[in-house]
């Protein structure tokens, strides 16, 4: 069953690094997405990405946070000066266009820690 | 904008009881209403979904839910828990298009006793 892998499944970086965090969607999906999970806290949503640009983002979606879908597989996030506050578990999600609606499959994720 | 609560944080039940994990959203057209389980370490599963149609609806590993317009509830139910049932699950409003993004409600942790 086709599935949504990330890489790598751990980064610990230092305060001020950059940090690409990568996703391979499944094949056939138009939509992807990031959301982040802080440790003890709810999933939200980061930004939707569709036709090579951003449709939706939220607030902490900010001019640090850039996505990029480099080739015809992966989807990126790239975090250009993290923060303490970054740490937290990074989620990739897909879908495809079907109907009215948006089944949203997601990633393992991967886990952030900024020391 | 979309909610969700989950007021249950924690919730133990012994293995073979039922289980119902409550879920209430706030929405103002009709919702997409989705439960997903995540287990220690692990990325989110789906377990089930509504979109439109009949209000209870069957999902993986024996879990249904009922949508309630009337109390904006979409509750999720398990007539018997196996202790591999302990995760935590999230109950997530989404608008109807795609490309929309889900928001999530806090989680419920679900404990098992043998």
């Amino acid at each position: 069953e086709p599935e949504v892998t990330q890489t790598p499944s751990h980064q610990v970086t230092q305060m001020g690094q950059e940090v690409i965090l990568r996703c391979v969607p499944i094949s056939n999906h138009l939509y992807f997405y990031w959301y982040r999970q802080i440790l003890g806290q709810k999933v939200e949503f980061l930004v939707s990405f569709y036709n090579n640009e951003i449709s939706e983002k939220s607030e902490i979606f900010d001019d640090q946070f850039s996505v990029e879908r480099p080739d015809g597989s992966n989807f990126t996030l790239k975090i250009r000066s993290t923060k303490l506050e970054d740490s937290a578990m990074y989620f990739c999600a897909s879908s495809v266009l079907r109907g009215n609606y948006n089944e949203q499959f997601f990633g393992p994720g991967t886990r952030l820690t900024v020391l | 904008a979309q909610s969700v609560t989950q007021p249950d944080i924690h919730i133990t039940v012994s293995e073979g009881a039922s289980l119902e994990l409550r879920c209430n959203y706030s929405y103002g057209a009709t919702p997409y209403l989705f439960w997903y389980v995540q287990s220690p370490g692990q990325g989110l599963q789906l377990l089930l979904k509504y979109f439109s149609g009949d209000t209870l609806v069957q999902g993986i590993k024996g879990f249904e839910a009922e949508f309630k317009r009337s109390q904006s509830s979409f509750n999720l139910r398990k007539p018997s828990v196996h202790w591999s049932d302990a995760a935590e699950y999230f109950c997530a409003v989404g608008a109807g298009n795609a490309g929309n993004m889900l928001t999530f409600g806090g989680g419920t942790r679900l404990m098992v006793k043998p």
